[in-house]
């Protein structure tokens, strides 16, 4: 089984108000992340967790701000967004980083779709 | 400069053709590459991952790495109709703290 789940699916949120956004898995999965996608673009990586610890952040804006309350959830606040942060956010794990040198698979969960008015 | 390539399409095919989707990179050093499916609003759907260079096969699918050129590619035989979507070509970057770099994607249509 390879499922990632997330909720909301759909968000729709003032520029003034404070929302999270959740994803879980049930996989034993040790490495999560947020990747932020808009229309007709690639998905582009914001955070990497490795064992419940911030290990990569991709220069993101404080108004996203993750959390890895364990090694099976991962939450992103968001607070004071902009209209140009509507775009559909995904969540993946993987089992690891890496693995024997190699870069761990990782799978994605179903995304919430956030709109920011 | 991270880059990962790919002919954006679309690319139109018969049913029952062969797909080909090509990607090159520009990091020698990568040594872990993906493919993920994408349907329109949905998210990103693992189809194949390649580590060695060479073909690997799963079902109608094949995929190819050459890292001297750095060029990856997946064959999808026998295309069908519910092949119709966005191929991604995904590539690690940066070592051991490296993350993975997506391609723009091309987008893939199969004519019944």
């Amino acid at each position: 089984d390879t499922e990632v789940t997330q909720t909301p699916k759909h968000l729709v949120m003032g520029m003034t108000n404070k929302k999270s956004l959740k994803c879980e898995q049930h996989m034993g999965h040790r490495a999560m992340y947020w990747y932020k996608q808009k229309a007709k673009k690639p998905p582009e990586l914001m955070f990497v967790y490795s064992y419940e610890k911030l290990s990569i952040n991709e220069s993101v804006p404080s108004r996203f701000s993750p959390e890895c309350p364990n090694s099976s959830l991962l939450n992103l606040h968001l607070h004071a967004l902009q209209p140009e942060d509507s775009a559909l956010y995904l969540c993946a794990s993987s089992q690891d980083l890496r693995r024997e040198g190699i870069m761990d698979t990782q799978y994605f969960g179903p995304g919430t779709r956030l709109t920011v008015l | 400069q991270k880059e990962v390539e790919q002919n954006s399409g679309p690319l139109s095919v018969p049913e029952g053709a062969i797909a080909s989707l090509n990607c090159t990179y520009s990091d020698r050093g990568s040594q872990s590459f993906f493919w993920y499916r994408q349907y329109s609003g949905k998210s990103p759907e693992l189809i194949m991952f390649i580590y060695s260079n060479g073909d690997k096969e799963d079902g109608r699918f094949t995929a190819q790495l050459n890292k001297a050129s750095q060029y990856v590619s997946l064959l999808i035989r026998d295309s069908q109709p519910s092949d119709s979507a966005t191929y991604l070509c995904a590539v690690n970057y940066g070592g051991s703290q490296g993350n993975l770099i997506f391609g723009k994607g091309t987008k893939l249509s199969v004519k019944p």
